[in-house]
């Protein structure tokens, strides 16, 4: 079966922009989950989706927000992009919650400039 | 709020030597999973572990859950450069679908 995808692989964006990045879950897994990836900081938590409603918030400011589809299909949005925003950005989705292993995408790799 | 605390954050071993990471939570966990992230990749989910004092195996890989429910730790015997990457061990915040990660420790293997 198909992975869970992330598009786009690379992004390059400059300070005060935005962006939307985008996930296909797994075909029948309806929690999606974001994290951002860096190398001082691991795997930290941004939001949770299940069946098209925020389940789960992390500690990321207002400027971090996300959405999902009806078709679990998620995205999140970055507005007024910061240099420190340049991360690895991972989604990763799972039938219903974490009593169940993640499937992660290969992430979205954005850099601000 | 709750922690998982994982270390060594890097270990060097020569190929046949053992390894082992070790993850502390803050709170009582009701599982506990294991991942791998290849350099360049992205994590791999390896297990999961449900009760207290499980112990699995899947060929050189070993992980235990503690008693407690409060740590666990994984332990590779033989180690070979296939095993090289990041092992993340997370836990679950509460009933919905925040998992929360270790700080990952950094295996590297020497030929």
């Amino acid at each position: 079966k198909a992975g869970v995808t992330q598009t786009p692989r690379y992004l390059i964006k400059t300070r005060g922009q935005q962006v939307t990045l985008s996930c296909s879950p797994i075909s029948g897994h309806r929690s999606v989950s974001w994290y951002q990836q860096t190398p001082g900081q691991g795997l930290q938590f941004l939001f949770e989706y299940f069946s098209e409603t925020q389940r789960n918030k992390g500690n990321f400011p207002g400027r971090f927000s996300g959405r999902q589809f009806s078709n679990s299909r998620s995205e999140m949005n970055v507005s007024t992009l910061e240099l420190g925003d340049s991360a690895l950005y991972l989604c990763a989705s799972t039938f219903s919650g974490q009593s169940y292993g993640y499937t992660f995408g290969s992430g979205t790799r954005l850099t601000v400039v | 709020g709750q922690q998982v605390m994982q270390i060594p954050q890097y270990q060097h071993v020569q190929e046949g030597e053992d390894f082992t990471t070790y993850c502390n939570s803050s709170t009582t966990l009701s599982n506990i999973q294991w991942y791998k992230q290849r350099p360049g990749g992205h994590p791999v989910f390896l297990i999961q572990l449900v009760k207290s004092g499980e112990v699995k195996k899947q060929k050189r890989l070993t992980f235990q859950f503690g008693e407690a429910k409060k740590n666990s730790s994984l332990h590779i015997t033989a180690t070979q450069t296939t095993d090289v990457g990041t092992y993340f061990c997370a836990g679950p915040y509460n009933q919905g679908g925040k998992l929360i990660f270790g700080q990952g420790t950094e295996l590297s293997v020497k030929p």
